[in-house]
Protein backbone atom coordinates (compact mmCIF):
# COMPACT_ATOMS: atom_id res chain seq x y z
CA UNK A 1 0.00 0.00 0.00
CA UNK A 2 1.59 3.53 -0.68
CA UNK A 3 3.18 5.13 1.93
CA UNK A 4 2.79 8.52 3.62
CA UNK A 5 2.84 11.54 1.30
CA UNK A 6 3.57 14.71 1.97
CA UNK A 7 3.45 17.82 -0.30
CA UNK A 8 5.01 19.75 -1.63
CA UNK A 9 8.60 18.49 -1.15
CA UNK A 10 10.24 21.47 -1.15
CA UNK A 11 9.47 25.08 -0.86
CA UNK A 12 10.78 28.64 -0.53
CA UNK A 13 9.23 31.57 1.03
CA UNK A 14 10.39 35.02 2.74
CA UNK A 15 10.23 36.09 6.42
CA UNK A 16 6.33 37.09 6.97
CA UNK A 17 4.69 35.09 4.71
CA UNK A 18 2.49 32.50 5.67
CA UNK A 19 2.57 28.47 4.27
CA UNK A 20 0.39 25.36 4.53
CA UNK A 21 1.46 21.45 4.30
CA UNK A 22 0.14 19.21 3.00
CA UNK A 23 -0.09 15.28 4.38
CA UNK A 24 -1.63 12.24 3.37
CA UNK A 25 -1.52 9.17 5.86
CA UNK A 26 -1.56 6.00 4.86
CA UNK A 27 -5.06 4.25 4.33
CA UNK A 28 -6.41 3.10 6.88
CA UNK A 29 -4.53 5.15 9.60
CA UNK A 30 -6.15 7.89 11.84
CA UNK A 31 -3.24 9.32 13.66
CA UNK A 32 -1.19 11.81 12.15
CA UNK A 33 1.77 13.82 13.94
CA UNK A 34 3.91 16.47 12.54
CA UNK A 35 7.71 17.28 13.85
CA UNK A 36 10.09 20.03 12.82
CA UNK A 37 13.92 18.89 12.04
CA UNK A 38 16.57 21.06 12.22
CA UNK A 39 20.37 20.74 12.67
CA UNK A 40 20.18 22.55 15.61
CA UNK A 41 17.36 21.56 17.43
CA UNK A 42 17.12 17.84 16.19
CA UNK A 43 13.58 16.73 15.53
CA UNK A 44 10.74 18.32 18.08
CA UNK A 45 6.97 17.36 18.38
CA UNK A 46 4.97 20.12 16.43
CA UNK A 47 1.52 18.11 17.38
CA UNK A 48 -0.36 15.04 17.09
CA UNK A 49 -4.25 14.63 15.21
CA UNK A 50 -6.85 11.97 15.51
CA UNK A 51 -10.25 12.08 14.51
CA UNK A 52 -10.02 15.37 13.48
CA UNK A 53 -8.59 16.52 17.16
CA UNK A 54 -5.51 17.61 18.37
CA UNK A 55 -4.58 14.84 21.29
CA UNK A 56 -1.33 16.81 21.97
CA UNK A 57 1.00 20.13 21.44
CA UNK A 58 4.56 20.60 21.89
CA UNK A 59 6.43 23.66 22.45
CA UNK A 60 6.13 25.91 19.71
CA UNK A 61 4.57 29.38 19.21
CA UNK A 62 0.79 29.77 18.02
CA UNK A 63 2.60 30.71 14.61
CA UNK A 64 2.34 26.92 14.24
CA UNK A 65 -1.20 25.59 13.72
CA UNK A 66 -2.72 22.23 12.36
CA UNK A 67 -5.84 20.55 11.21
CA UNK A 68 -6.66 17.16 9.90
CA UNK A 69 -9.57 16.41 7.78
CA UNK A 70 -12.28 13.82 8.04
CA UNK A 71 -10.30 11.53 5.25
CA UNK A 72 -7.63 11.66 7.91
CA UNK A 73 -5.71 13.60 5.67
CA UNK A 74 -3.75 16.92 7.68
CA UNK A 75 -2.15 20.11 6.78
CA UNK A 76 -0.09 22.13 9.16
CA UNK A 77 0.29 26.11 8.51
CA UNK A 78 2.67 28.33 9.77
CA UNK A 79 2.19 32.27 9.56
CA UNK A 80 4.50 35.03 10.10
CA UNK A 81 7.64 32.83 8.70
CA UNK A 82 10.58 33.50 10.35
CA UNK A 83 13.95 32.53 9.27
CA UNK A 84 14.35 30.09 12.43
CA UNK A 85 11.56 28.01 10.73
CA UNK A 86 13.81 26.98 7.93
CA UNK A 87 13.20 23.04 8.22
CA UNK A 88 12.64 19.78 7.46
CA UNK A 89 9.04 18.88 8.50
CA UNK A 90 8.27 15.51 8.45
CA UNK A 91 5.13 13.70 9.11
CA UNK A 92 3.83 10.41 10.12
CA UNK A 93 1.07 8.26 10.51
CA UNK A 94 -0.20 5.32 12.63
CA UNK A 95 -3.38 3.11 13.36
CA UNK A 96 -4.38 4.86 16.33
CA UNK A 97 -2.74 7.53 19.08
CA UNK A 98 0.51 6.65 20.37
CA UNK A 99 1.22 5.07 22.82
CA UNK A 100 -2.14 3.08 22.07
CA UNK A 101 -1.25 2.10 18.79
CA UNK A 102 1.37 -1.21 19.22
CA UNK A 103 2.52 -0.24 15.33
CA UNK A 104 5.28 2.11 14.65
CA UNK A 105 5.14 5.36 13.52
CA UNK A 106 5.04 5.47 9.31
CA UNK A 107 7.12 8.95 8.08
CA UNK A 108 6.92 10.61 4.60
CA UNK A 109 9.47 11.94 3.37
CA UNK A 110 9.17 15.64 4.49
CA UNK A 111 8.67 18.74 3.79
CA UNK A 112 11.87 21.18 2.93
CA UNK A 113 10.86 24.63 4.29
CA UNK A 114 13.25 27.39 3.25
CA UNK A 115 12.65 31.13 4.73
CA UNK A 116 14.57 33.81 3.01
CA UNK B 1 11.75 16.97 31.14
CA UNK B 2 12.67 14.13 28.94
CA UNK B 3 16.43 14.43 27.64
CA UNK B 4 17.33 11.67 25.13
CA UNK B 5 21.73 11.43 24.11
CA UNK B 6 23.13 9.56 21.55
CA UNK B 7 26.55 8.82 21.57
CA UNK B 8 28.86 8.73 19.79
CA UNK B 9 27.76 11.46 17.16
CA UNK B 10 29.43 9.94 13.90
CA UNK B 11 30.96 6.94 14.14
CA UNK B 12 32.77 5.14 11.17
CA UNK B 13 33.78 1.17 10.68
CA UNK B 14 34.91 -1.51 7.72
CA UNK B 15 32.65 -3.40 6.36
CA UNK B 16 31.98 -6.66 8.42
CA UNK B 17 32.56 -5.18 12.08
CA UNK B 18 29.40 -5.83 14.12
CA UNK B 19 28.93 -2.47 16.29
CA UNK B 20 26.84 -1.00 18.85
CA UNK B 21 24.96 2.22 19.12
CA UNK B 22 24.09 3.89 22.49
CA UNK B 23 21.35 6.03 23.62
CA UNK B 24 20.41 6.86 27.05
CA UNK B 25 17.20 8.63 28.76
CA UNK B 26 16.80 10.55 31.76
CA UNK B 27 13.26 9.68 32.75
CA UNK B 28 12.49 5.56 33.14
CA UNK B 29 8.86 6.26 32.68
CA UNK B 30 8.31 5.38 29.18
CA UNK B 31 5.96 3.54 26.96
CA UNK B 32 8.48 2.36 24.68
CA UNK B 33 11.59 2.88 23.02
CA UNK B 34 12.26 3.28 19.31
CA UNK B 35 15.03 3.05 17.09
CA UNK B 36 14.76 4.80 13.03
CA UNK B 37 17.37 5.38 10.36
CA UNK B 38 17.33 8.89 8.14
CA UNK B 39 18.91 8.35 4.80
CA UNK B 40 20.09 12.02 3.80
CA UNK B 41 17.25 14.20 2.48
CA UNK B 42 14.56 11.68 3.32
CA UNK B 43 12.26 10.73 6.03
CA UNK B 44 12.57 7.99 8.89
CA UNK B 45 12.30 4.11 8.76
CA UNK B 46 11.00 2.55 12.09
CA UNK B 47 13.68 -0.15 12.44
CA UNK B 48 12.60 -1.74 16.01
CA UNK B 49 10.15 -0.13 18.70
CA UNK B 50 10.20 -1.90 22.48
CA UNK B 51 7.95 -1.92 25.09
CA UNK B 52 8.91 -0.50 28.28
CA UNK B 53 7.88 -4.65 29.31
CA UNK B 54 9.97 -5.94 26.78
CA UNK B 55 14.24 -6.21 27.19
CA UNK B 56 15.17 -6.67 23.35
CA UNK B 57 13.67 -6.99 19.58
CA UNK B 58 15.11 -8.25 17.19
CA UNK B 59 15.17 -8.38 12.76
CA UNK B 60 17.27 -9.52 11.09
CA UNK B 61 20.61 -8.13 11.99
CA UNK B 62 19.76 -5.60 14.27
CA UNK B 63 19.60 -6.50 17.87
CA UNK B 64 18.12 -3.49 20.51
CA UNK B 65 17.65 -4.33 23.89
CA UNK B 66 16.31 -1.41 26.89
CA UNK B 67 17.30 -1.21 30.36
CA UNK B 68 14.62 1.35 31.90
CA UNK B 69 16.02 1.59 34.96
CA UNK B 70 19.32 2.38 33.95
CA UNK B 71 17.86 4.48 31.34
CA UNK B 72 19.52 3.22 28.21
CA UNK B 73 18.93 1.14 25.18
CA UNK B 74 21.41 0.01 22.79
CA UNK B 75 21.25 -1.32 19.11
CA UNK B 76 23.81 -3.86 18.08
CA UNK B 77 24.11 -4.61 14.11
CA UNK B 78 25.82 -7.37 12.71
CA UNK B 79 28.14 -7.85 9.74
CA UNK B 80 27.54 -4.30 8.53
CA UNK B 81 27.26 -3.23 4.91
CA UNK B 82 27.70 -0.11 3.31
CA UNK B 83 24.01 0.06 2.87
CA UNK B 84 23.33 0.34 6.83
CA UNK B 85 25.20 3.67 6.18
CA UNK B 86 22.26 6.58 7.58
CA UNK B 87 21.64 8.39 10.53
CA UNK B 88 20.01 6.41 13.47
CA UNK B 89 18.11 8.02 15.94
CA UNK B 90 16.64 5.95 18.85
CA UNK B 91 13.06 7.96 20.29
CA UNK B 92 11.31 7.46 23.93
CA UNK B 93 7.62 7.80 24.46
CA UNK B 94 7.26 8.90 28.25
CA UNK B 95 4.36 9.27 30.08
CA UNK B 96 5.04 12.81 31.40
CA UNK B 97 5.09 14.16 28.32
CA UNK B 98 2.90 12.07 26.14
CA UNK B 99 4.93 12.22 23.01
CA UNK B 100 8.01 11.20 21.23
CA UNK B 101 11.26 12.60 22.30
CA UNK B 102 14.05 12.33 19.88
CA UNK B 103 18.11 11.43 20.59
CA UNK B 104 20.46 13.81 18.42
CA UNK B 105 20.93 10.48 16.33
CA UNK B 106 24.59 8.99 15.25
CA UNK B 107 25.43 9.43 11.89
CA UNK B 108 26.93 5.79 10.61
CA UNK B 109 29.84 5.38 7.52
CA UNK B 110 30.56 2.23 6.32
CA UNK B 111 33.74 1.71 4.66
CA UNK B 112 33.78 -0.64 1.87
Amino acid sequence: KAGVTQTPRYLIKTRGQQVTLSCSPISGHRSVSWYQQTPGQGLQFLFEYFSETQRNKGNFPGRFSGRQFSNSRSEMNVSTLELGDSALYLCASSLAPIPLSTDTQYFGPGTRLTVL
Amino acid sequence: KQEVTQIPAALSVPEGENLVLNCSFTDSAIYNLQWFRQDPGKGLTSLLLIQSSQREQTSGRLNASLDKSSGRSTLYIAASQPGDSATYLCAVFDFGNEKLTFGTGTRLTIIP
